[in-house]
C-alpha cells in the first residue's frame, strides 16, 4: 500500500525557515517524480514544486522560486521541502504527492502537514 | 500562467441525480486535464486524468470529457459519499494550475 507521511510543520515567524519531510513507502520511490502541493485554509490547491527521479531536475512556480527548495533522498525514500524567507501567504497545509507515472498528475497524496507563518 | 476557470462554485443536487462540473482553460491544454475529489478534512484523490481516463478504483459513475480549452466532469447517480469539493488541474504547462473548486452537497 502506497503511503506518504509528511512531518515538520508548525508555527514559524515571517522571514524564518522550515523544512518539511515526507516518508514514502509501498512503492519504489526512486522510480517516481515527486511533488509538493499546498492548500491555504479554506482555499484551493496550489502546486509548489516537483522533482525528477534522480533529483537533477526541479520545477517551481514563481511564487516560491528562490525561496523554496525541493530535494529527495532515494536511499531513504524521503522527500523534502526547505522553505526559506517564509511569508504569511505561505500559511497552508502542505501535501506530499506522487506523480502519476507518465502523466504529470498526482495519484497519491499524503495526509498533509500544517505550516503557519505568523508573528 | 494558464488560468483554470471552474464552475459552478457550489452545487446542490439530489441523490440519484446527474451533475456536471465545468472547467475552462485560458488556452489549449491538449487534454492534459485531471479531476480530483477532496472530501471534508481529507487529502485530494485523483479521479480522472488525460481528460477522460478513469483512475484505478474510481467508480464508473464518474466520467470526464472535453478537449481544447473546455472540459467537464460528470457524476451519474449521485451518492451520499460523493459530497466533496472537486478540483480540475491542467498539467500541460508549468506552472501546473488548479481550478478554484466546486463544492457539491446533497439537497
Amino acid at each position: 500500500e502506497v503511503q506518504l507521511v509528511e512531518s515538520g510543520g508548525g508555527l514559524v515567524q515571517p522571514g524564518r525557515s522550515l523544512k518539511l519531510s515526507c516518508a514514502a513507502s509501498g512503492f519504489t520511490f526512486s522510480n517516481y517524480y515527486m511533488a509538493w502541493v499546498r492548500q491555504a485554509p479554506k482555499k484551493g490547491l496550489e502546486w509548489v514544486a516537483t522533482i525528477s527521479t534522480s533529483g537533477s531536475r526541479t520545477y517551481y512556480p514563481d511564487s516560491v522560486k528562490g525561496r523554496f527548495t525541493i530535494s529527495r533522498d532515494n536511499a531513504k525514500s524521503s522527500l523534502y521541502l526547505q522553505m526559506n524567507s517564509l511569508k504569511s501567504e505561505d500559511t497552508a497545509t502542505y501535501y506530499c504527492a506522487r506523480r502519476h507515472g507518465g502523466y504529470r498528475t498526482f495519484d497519491y497524496w499524503g495526509q498533509g502537514v500544517m505550516v503557519t507563518v505568523s508573528s | 500562467d494558464i488560468r483554470m476557470t471552474q464552475s459552478p462554485a457550489s452545487l446542490s443536487a439530489s441523490l440519484g441525480e446527474t451533475v456536471n462540473i465545468e472547467c475552462l482553460a485560458s488556452e489549449d491544454i491538449y487534454s492534459d486535464l485531471a479531476w480530483y475529489q477532496q472530501k471534508p478534512g481529507k487529502s485530494p484523490q485523483l479521479l480522472i486524468y488525460n481528460a477522460n481516463s478513469l483512475q484505478n478504483g474510481v467508480p464508473s459513475r464518474f466520467s470526464g470529457s472535453g478537449s481544447g480549452t473546455q472540459y467537464s466532469l460528470k457524476i451519474n447517480s449521485l451518492q451520499s459519499e460523493d459530497v466533496a469539493t472537486y478540483f480540475c488541474q491542467q498539467y500541460n504547462n508549468y506552472p501546473f494550475t488548479f481550478g478554484s473548486g466546486t463544492k457539491l452537497e446533497i439537497k
